[in-house]
């Protein structure tokens, strides 16, 4: 057990709707880490929070936005959602920004 | 960060040492090398890190050569449960400073009987 939260384990929603991830980092760590995993593009990183702020983003779209909250909670908002977005979504939490970084179980998402 | 280059795939006898190479000949003198593992579908899991010297941890050891460009990931007894895709990965630590892992496709291992 890594100690980052996620929920829910499984998501399955319609074309065109919208759904928030949730994650709860480990104890202390003060950043969060999103990453998409898809069958044809492997694990790829989406964006960075550190204590409440938008510190790094990667190929994340634009109809995808994330916050992290005052209790260092984080959720990613996934809107307008299309066939592709079905996938799973990793978030990782690490001490500060250059440490290790822990991952939680997942959510996968299935868009139907 | 630095491109790594992994084979495919790997098969390794149970409780034989498992060793998995990565090549990063393009890698620079404030990059890390990490290796997390992945199995089935769970959670990347945190392996080992080091820059320059040998590291050791109760799950591997982290061998990286004098010149840096390459490194290999030994797991001393493998076991059916460390059947996963390894993954190796170059970055910059710099405390402070935003720092994403690239992942790349990996290694599949397959720890057989």
């Amino acid at each position: 057990d890594s100690g980052v939260t996620q929920t829910p384990k499984h998501l399955i929603t319609a074309t065109g709707q919208r759904v928030t991830l949730r994650c709860s980092p480990r104890s202390g760590d003060l950043s969060v880490y999103w990453y998409q995993q898809s069958l044809d593009q492997g694990l790829q990183f989406l964006i960075q929070y550190y204590n409440g702020e938008e510190r790094a983003k990667g190929n994340i779209l634009e109809r995808f936005s994330a916050q992290q909250f005052p209790d260092l909670h984080s959720e990613l908002n996934l809107s307008s959602l299309e066939l592709g977005d079905s996938a799973l979504y990793f978030c990782a939490s690490s001490v500060g920004q250059g440490n290790i970084q822990y991952f939680g179980a997942g959510t996968r998402l299935s868009v139907l | 960060d630095a491109k790594t280059t992994q084979p495919p795939s790997m098969d390794c006898a149970e409780g034989r040492a498992a060793n998995l190479p990565c090549n990063h000949s393009t890698i620079s003198g404030n990059e890390y090398v990490y290796w997390y593992r992945q199995i089935h579908s769970q959670g990347p899991q945190y392996i080992i890190h080091g820059l320059k010297n040998n590291e050791t941890n109760e799950m591997a050891s982290l061998i990286i050569t004098e010149d840096r460009k390459s490194s290999t990931l030994i797991l001393p007894h493998a076991t059916l449960r460390d059947t996963a895709v390894y993954y190796c990965i170059v970055r910059v630590v710099l405390t402070g400073t935003a720092s994403k892992l690239t992942f790349g496709t990996g290694t599949r291992l397959q720890v057989t009987l």
